[in-house]
């Protein structure tokens, strides 16, 4: 089965912008692999940031954007906020269905 | 906005088969695809499959064999049926829903299920 692989931890500062990626094992993300990012805070369920790349849920803060960069999935955070610590995963869809990416602890310090 | 509620048995034993039901409300149980989603504890979260109100589902192939879910649009329920179940089934599953097959966008709280004897 096709593996998705995030950085495992990335530290920012408040203010500060960073950007979380999504590979495949199999070559490059494409739109056609439908990128979903969701956020996930301890004890919480996660939620849905982004879908299909970069279309933004209805309560998704303007700071987050998707996009694909580099063959990969991108999510960018600009404008670091104390809450956005927490854990992120992405989703890609292959022929045979969707595989989650291992998640990236984000760290505000 | 769609808020959805898992349901199911707070424990099961080894080789018994899980079910659970995922209750849906404000929206309609036929235009969404109904996923489902499980996060072994302090783990990452595994795509299991999705189900459409047509009939039509796509499940995750290394759990292909073991699992069925299905859409009771009398009930504004869909459901997950995983069978053979062992210690690493033991994960919080969520329900979940999207416009696509290809997208996630409500996600419901989560029920833990440990297996166990």
């Amino acid at each position: 089965q096709t593996v998705v692989t995030q950085e495992p931890s990335l530290t920012v500062s408040p203010g500060g912008t960073v950007t979380l990626t999504c590979a495949s094992s199999i070559g490059a993300v494409t739109s056609n692999n439908f990128p979903n990012w969701f956020q996930q805070k301890p004890g919480q369920a996660p939620r849905t940031l982004i879908y299909g790349t970069n279309n933004k849920h209805s309560w998704t803060p303007a700071r987050f954007s998707g996009s694909l960069l580099g063959g990969k999935a991108a999510l960018t955070l600009s404008g670091v906020q104390p809450e956005d610590e927490a854990e992120y995963f992405c989703l890609l869809y292959f022929g045979y269905g969707g595989v989650f990416g291992g998640g990236t602890t984000l760290t505000v310090l | 906005q769609v808020q959805l509620q898992e349901s199911g048995p707070g424990l099961v034993k080894p080789s018994e088969t899980l079910s659970l039901t995922c209750t849906v409300s404000g929206g309609s149980i036929s235009i969404y695809y109904w996923t489902w989603i499980r996060q072994p504890p302090g783990r990452g979260l595994e795509w299991i499959g999705y189900v459409h109100n047509s009939g039509f589902s796509n499940y995750n192939p290394s759990l292909k064999s073991r699992v069925s879910m299905s859409v009771d649009t009398s009930k504004n329920q869909f459901s997950l049926n995983l069978s053979s179940m062992t210690s690493a089934d033991t994960a919080v599953y969520y329900c979940a829903a999207g416009n696509t097959g290809f997208s996630v966008l409500y996600w419901g709280q989560g029920t833990l299920v440990p297996v166990s004897s």
